[in-house]
């Protein structure tokens, strides 16, 4: 089972600053199957980015994902207000799914 | 458009059986390629898949939960039961269900599109 560990566990940043959130496999994972999630209180959990670098329907291009092999960033530019949220990633390719423990994104 | 809806009870005892269900709207669930799968919240706690289905039927589970659950699909019905047998307090969560799809070229989806998820709490 692939081991998904994020950091940092939380951050509190400006709006207009840039954010990079970290998520890190215990094993290598096709860059393929990499997915990050948006998850506010309340709210369904939203669909980030897929194939680590690929922007979901509808995601504004402030956001970015990169990475290979055990490491993979997200970045999110130029932050907004409605940027607080939980950050997810998560490797989907091969059962189980797993998730990494999330990155709590405060907007000051 | 792509809907998913879950229901179930809000209110379980230790030991008793839980049995969720996930409407879809928008797609069939046997289309080729389609998958539907259940994940969960625990309070304060991170996201944990645990179970999924697809179109041909092949499932796939957690294996720190496998031995206690059974997920199922009524393509009449366009509904994907999900059910976890002697359930503690520790099953405490939000339950989500979330579609996925695989392309042409045989490469799985990410969880595209979730329902708004259904609280469950397990008393002991």
């Amino acid at each position: 089972e692939i081991v998904v560990t994020q950091s940092p566990g939380a951050l509190s940043l400006s709006p207009g600053e840039r954010a990079t959130l970290s998520c890190r496999a215990s094993q290598s994972v096709d860059s393929t199957y990499l997915g990050w999630y948006q998850h506010k209180p309340g709210q369904a959990p939203r669909l980030l980015m897929y194939g680590s670098s690929n922007r979901a329907t509808g995601i504004p291009d402030r956001f970015s994902g990169s990475g290979s092999g055990t490491d993979f960033t997200l970045t999110i530019s130029r932050l907004e207000p409605e940027d607080s949220a939980v950050y997810y990633c998560q490797h989907y390719g091969n059962s189980p799914y797993t998730f990494g423990q999330g990155t709590k994104l405060e907007i000051k | 458009q792509i809907t998913l809806k879950e229901s179930g009870p809000t209110l379980l005892k230790r030991t008793q059986t839980l049995t969720l269900t996930c409407t879809v709207s928008g797609f069939s669930l046997t289309n080729p390629g389609v998958g539907v799968g259940w994940i969960r919240q625990p309070p304060g706690k991170a996201l944990e898949w645990i179970a999924l289905i697809y179109w041909d039927d092949d499932k796939r589970y957690s294996p720190s939960l496998e031995r206690r659950l059974t997920i199922t699909k009524d393509t009449a019905k366009n509904q994907v039961v999900l059910t976890k047998t002697n359930v503690d307090p520790a099953d405490t969560a939000t339950y989500y269900c979330a579609h996925r799809q695989t392309d042409s070229y045989g490469r799985v989806g990410p969880f595209d599109i979730w329902g708004q998820g259904t609280m469950v709490t397990v008393s002991s």
